[in-house]
């Protein structure tokens, strides 16, 4: 069984840049939620994608958006990097129509913004 | 508004047990996780309770009181590889968005 698998593993962008991070969930789930963990703190729901659909979105501006594709991977894009964007970016999946379903943390992106 | 609670930092001894509380406030209540956390890598799910009562699942166990608003993880027999950060999620709504508390960072020493 494959996991969750997230790239790249680091990346360092510039403020005003954009960025894309990539996500591939594990095998039979088609349901993925990006999470934001500042540095010391908990993660922070960005969003949700659920048969390629948005599924819900956290208190996020609308320079965060993502796409699901129908492999059921799964892209977060952030325009206009703010110095706060700076953290770890998580994908996580879970298996479909399961309330108390697992989600299941890819290890991360950690994006510096300078 | 929603809320999570946990202490901050927490120490203890190998091979002893400690308890690390949680107490949520939040709009609805469909479940709530444990998760452990290393540094620098992802969490890992350690327990999901929706009922009131106790699970326990080998050296952990994880409580709830839904009337209370109140969830512990006891760790039994503590190992240095337990240090880590454990964090505690609750599910408020009808589909699996988490709610994380800000965690607890656990330190094992000999």
């Amino acid at each position: 069984e494959t996991g969750v698998t997230q790239s790249p593993t680091h990346l360092i962008k510039t403020r005003g840049q954009q960025v894309t991070l990539r996500c591939s969930s594990q095998s039979g789930h088609n349901t993925v939620s990006w999470y934001q963990q500042a540095l010391g703190q908990g993660p922070q729901f960005i969003f949700q994608y659920y048969r390629e659909e948005e599924n819900g979105r956290g208190n996020f501006p609308p320079r965060f958006s993502g796409l699901q594709f129908p492999n059921y991977s799964s892209e977060l894009n952030v325009n206009a990097l703010e110095l706060d964007d700076s953290a770890l970016y998580l994908c996580a999946s879970s298996q479909p129509g399961q309330r108390n379903s697992p989600l299941h943390f890819g290890n991360g992106t950690r994006l510096t913004v300078t | 508004g929603q809320n999570i609670d946990q202490p901050t930092e927490m120490t203890a001894t190998e091979g002893a047990i400690v308890q690390i509380n949680c107490t949520y406030q939040t709009s609805g209540f469909n479940g709530l996780f444990w998760y452990q956390q290393h540094a620098g890598e992802a969490p890992t799910f350690l327990s999901y309770n929706v009922l009131d009562g106790l699970e326990e699942k080998g050296r952990f166990s994880s409580f709830l009181s839904r009337s209370k608003g109140y969830s512990y993880l006891l760790l039994k027999e503590l190992q240095m590889k337990d240090s880590a950060s454990y964090l505690c999620a609750v599910i408020p709504g009808g589909y699996n968005k988490l709610i994380f508390g800000a965690g607890t960072r656990l330190a094992v020493h000999p």
